[in-house]
């Protein structure tokens, strides 16, 4: 099985809808973040989670919000979907930084957002 | 802030040696540089990271020169299965979370 699973594997919704991204995890590990990928731009960070009580925004926060349910839960919102949030989106959990490599992510196997 | 910039393709034959480079002129003094590979409809696996000199691990190298404003990914031998993108990062998690991915240089294996 799968250590990161993301739900849906893809989406496909229109304007102004809202759209939950669900993000599970068995590694144990307690930061999970969220990236979004585009095509020619590489991976950029959305919100990152070092625990349950502990959120954060990333580089691109706006139009997103986050929820960490459980250690093992990381969920994305897109309170009302635009076009240009069409994306390819992944989960990632990591260790501590001390406890492994430094920059060691797991990564989820991604959501393909469309949003028309 | 740092950027990273690498090429966008590259291609090379099973049995050579590939090497990938990527620029990051502003690099900080704390940051690390990891290099992931990603195979299509999956997320990005970590290679190898380093802070300086030398890296080797079982699958690749990673070389950082001493002003740390490069480094090259040295995959030995490659074979068809080497066929993926390849990202350059920048930064260190736990840090300012100022984690910048280079575009992705897409390796192209040929037989």
């Amino acid at each position: 099985d799968a250590d990161v699973t993301q739900t849906p594997r893809n989406r496909i919704t229109k304007t102004g809808k809202r759209i939950m991204l669900e993000c599970s995890q068995t590694k144990g590990h307690d930061r999970m973040y969220w990236y979004r990928q585009d095509p020619g731009l590489g991976l950029r960070l959305i919100y990152y989670s070092f625990d349950v009580k502990d959120i954060n925004k990333g580089e691109i926060s706006d139009g997103y919000s986050v929820s960490r349910q459980a250690q093992a839960k990381f969920s994305l919102s897109l309170e009302s979907a635009i076009p240009n949030q069409t994306a390819l989106y992944f989960c990632a959990t990591s260790e501590p930084v001390a406890g492994g490599s430094y920059n060691e992510q797991f990564f989820g196997p991604g959501t393909r957002l469309t949003v028309l | 802030l740092a950027k990273t910039t690498q090429p966008i393709s590259m291609d090379s034959y099973e049995g050579q040696e590939v090497n990938i480079t990527c620029s990051h002129n502003n690099i900080a003094t704390n940051d690390y540089i990891t290099w992931y590979q990603q195979f299509p409809s999956q997320g990005p696996r970590f290679i190898i990271q380093g802070y300086k000199t030398k890296v080797t691990n079982e699958v690749a190298s990673l070389f950082i020169p001493a002003d740390r404003k490069s480094s090259t990914l040295s995959l030995p031998r490659v074979s068809l299965s080497d066929t993926a993108v390849y990202y350059c990062l920048v930064g260190l998690l736990g840090g300012n979370y100022q984690l910048i991915w280079g575009a992705g240089t897409k390796l192209i294996i040929k037989p």
